[in-house]
Formats: structure tokens, sequence, C-alpha cells
């Protein structure tokens, strides 16, 4: 299947820096590209949808000031945890949209640590 | 809304048992239904999927049916292998493309020789 590729896998930061988690498709074009957030045990949560090109939508709850979305190009989006604090931590996970129907690809995941 | 609700885990089985683990879902519409793995350590991978009723998916010697009537996807191997422990999510999609994947909470497998 199609590869989508994050960076950084681990990341550690003082509370209150930002940090940026990059989220690249390797061999296909991305036009819809999914942030997901994964708490210990238990599912996965939507945050936003980014198209390329457009603002992302947020889901409900998601601070839209905290958690910057870019999707500049087909093959790159772009996290930033802004003004990180400890309850910031998490493992997030990207995922691009093929253009078939439910085929999504996932990137490896980038685990946040804030102290 | 749309939701998707799976058995809680951890499901610990023995090296050659059964494995079922059960997924229903809610959702206004047909959706495409979906079963992902998540080994130690790696992201999310595609197992399994089924687009319509009654579809069978089915990849490395686990299956899953859609049953509309029931609305479920359980997922099932015949005899499991120490290298099937993982996460499992039980996902669904609306027909759309593009939009986004509901996920269920996850069921971590342990398989031991």
């Amino acid at each position: 299947g199609a590869v989508v590729s994050q960076h950084p896998s681990r990341v550690i930061c003082k509370s209150g820096t930002s940090v940026k988690i990059e989220c690249r498709s390797l061999d296909f074009q991305a036009t819809t590209m999914f942030w997901y957030r994964q708490f210990p045990k238990k599912s996965l949560m939507l945050m936003a949808t980014s198209n390329e090109g457009s603002k992302a939508t947020y889901e409900q709850g998601v601070e839209k000031d905290k958690f910057l979305i870019n999707h500049a190009s087909l093959t790159l989006s772009t996290l930033t945890v802004t003004s990180a604090h400890p309850e910031d931590s998490s493992f997030y996970i990207c995922s691009g949209a093929s253009g078939h129907p439910g085929e999504l690809f996932f990137g490896e995941g980038s685990r946040l640590t804030v102290l | 809304g749309d939701s998707v609700t799976q058995m809680e885990g951890p499901v610990t089985l023995s090296e050659e048992a059964c494995l079922t683990i059960n997924c229903t879902y809610t959702a206004t519409g047909y959706p495409s239904l979906f079963w992902y793995v998540q080994y130690p350590g790696e992201g999310l991978q595609l197992l399994l999927k089924a687009t319509k009723a009654d579809d069978k998916g089915s990849n490395k010697g686990f299956e899953a049916t859609y049953r509309k009537e029931t609305t479920s996807f359980h997922l099932e191997k015949g005899s499991v292998q120490v290298s099937d422990s993982a996460v499992y999510f039980c996902a669904l999609s609306d027909s759309q493309a593009g939009t986004a994947l509901i996920f269920g909470k996850g069921t971590t497998l342990s398989v031991s020789s």
C-alpha cells in the first residue's frame, strides 16, 4: 500500500514551547489528510481534517489555536502544538486519503511528551 | 452520529486458539467497514475491509463479514499465532471518498506460545 511518513516519531519538549509534526505522503497525492490523537488504552480521536490549500476543519472540542494544521501541498501536512502543556502529551497520528472511499494510509505516529 | 463499539480487551489466547473480536456499528447510511491492526511500535495498517452488506473481507487468515441485519463486523481467525499479538481496531466510514474513519476503542490481543 501507499506510504505515509511522520516525523519526528518521538519528541520531548518543555512546557510552553511549540512542536511541529510533519506528515508526508511518499508515493501518492493526499488531497485530504486527517490528524488523530490516540490516548492510552483508548481509540483514535479525530482532531481535524485538512484539505490541500484550504483551512483545516476541526472537530468539536479541539482548540484550533493550539493545534495549528497546515496542508500546503498534496504531499505534506503539518501539525503544530503551540504552547504545549503536559496534558498535550499523547500519540498523534496522521493519515492521508487516496481518493477511494475509506482508503486511508496512516503514518507511524508521533509520541509527544511535554515536561 | 455514527459510532463503532468493539469488545474491550485485553484478549489473551494460546497459540492455535480461535479468535473472535466483536464489533457493532451505528450509522445513518451505508458505511464501509474496516479492521485495522497496530503492531507494537508501528502505525496502523489496514487488515481487511468490506464495502457492502454480506461482503466478506479476508487477509492473513482473518475474516469479517458485513452483517447489515445485526449491524456487525466481527473479526475471526481460526488459529492465532504469536505474531498476531497487536491492537485491533474496527472502523467505519461513509461511502464518500476523503471522509475520516470512525474507530472503535481497540482490542488488545496477546497470544502466547
